[in-house]
């Protein structure tokens, strides 16, 4: 069984403060997916990173995936209240496999307070 | 562009009764995927189906689950004789390719409850 573990379970900041969250595995995944989720709602894409070493921004969130593509960052600039969220990192093609069958960590609950 | 949809968003059924869960992919998008979330848990997935073929059915339990994804239409999970561990939100997603490094997007989700 690969396993996705993500840390910290539970992240709560003031506004304006950065934050990294980290999702880390034994195995190696042929890309990485980072969500978000809403309560009662489906997760939604934020980045798929694909490349050992890749890092892409979108706006504040900074995403990395390690070079040996065994691990991943999520780094949020001066977070903001509308950042609170489930935040979820899911790797794909682990063992070889070529198709994206999704592999998720067990989340990082993020709250923002104003 | 719709994305993903699924019905219903909410389901109730009683011990014993059957479950249908239809998922209609993105437009474009031949390959869907299944997941479960039980509560306090995190997603698992569950079953990788293309039109009209089971790739890998891994994460689904032996009985009482099937999925299948016809030629015409959604892709339905179907829960026979449900329990009430079966109460959890599921969950299907939908690529162009199914390729490992593709995006992958979500539905809504559906959340059975079991009495």
């Amino acid at each position: 069984t690969q396993l996705l573990e993500q840390s910290p379970q539970f992240l709560s900041i003031q506004e304006g403060e950065n934050l990294t969250v980290y999702c880390n595995s034994s195995s190696v995944f042929s890309s990485l997916q980072w969500y978000r989720q809403e309560p009662g709602e489906g997760p939604v894409l934020l980045v798929t990173v694909v490349t050992g070493g890749e890092v892409k921004k979108l706006k504040r969130l900074t995403f990395q995936f390690g070079d040996a593509r065994k691990d991943s960052s999520l780094h949020i600039t001066a977070a903001q209240p509308g950042d609170t969220g489930l935040y979820l990192c899911a790797g794909a093609g682990a063992g070889g496999t070529s198709y994206g069958k999704l592999t998720f960590g067990q989340g990082t609950i993020l709250t923002v307070h104003p | 562009n719709a994305g993903v949809m699924q019905n219903p968003r909410h389901l109730v059924r009683r011990r014993g009764q059957e479950a249908r869960l239809r998922c209609s992919p993105m437009k474009g998008h031949s390959h869907v995927y299944w997941y479960r979330q039980l509560p306090e848990e995190g997603l698992k997935f569950m079953v990788y189906l293309q039109k009209e073929n089971i790739i890998d059915e891994s994460g689904m339990p032996k009985e009482r689950f099937s999925a299948e994804f016809p030629k015409e239409g959604p892709s339905i999970l179907r829960i026979q004789q449900v329990v009430r561990g079966d109460s959890a939100a599921y969950f299907c997603a939908s690529s162009p390719s199914g390729l490992a490094g593709e995006n992958q997007y979500f539905g809504p989700g559906t959340r059975l409850t079991v009495l």
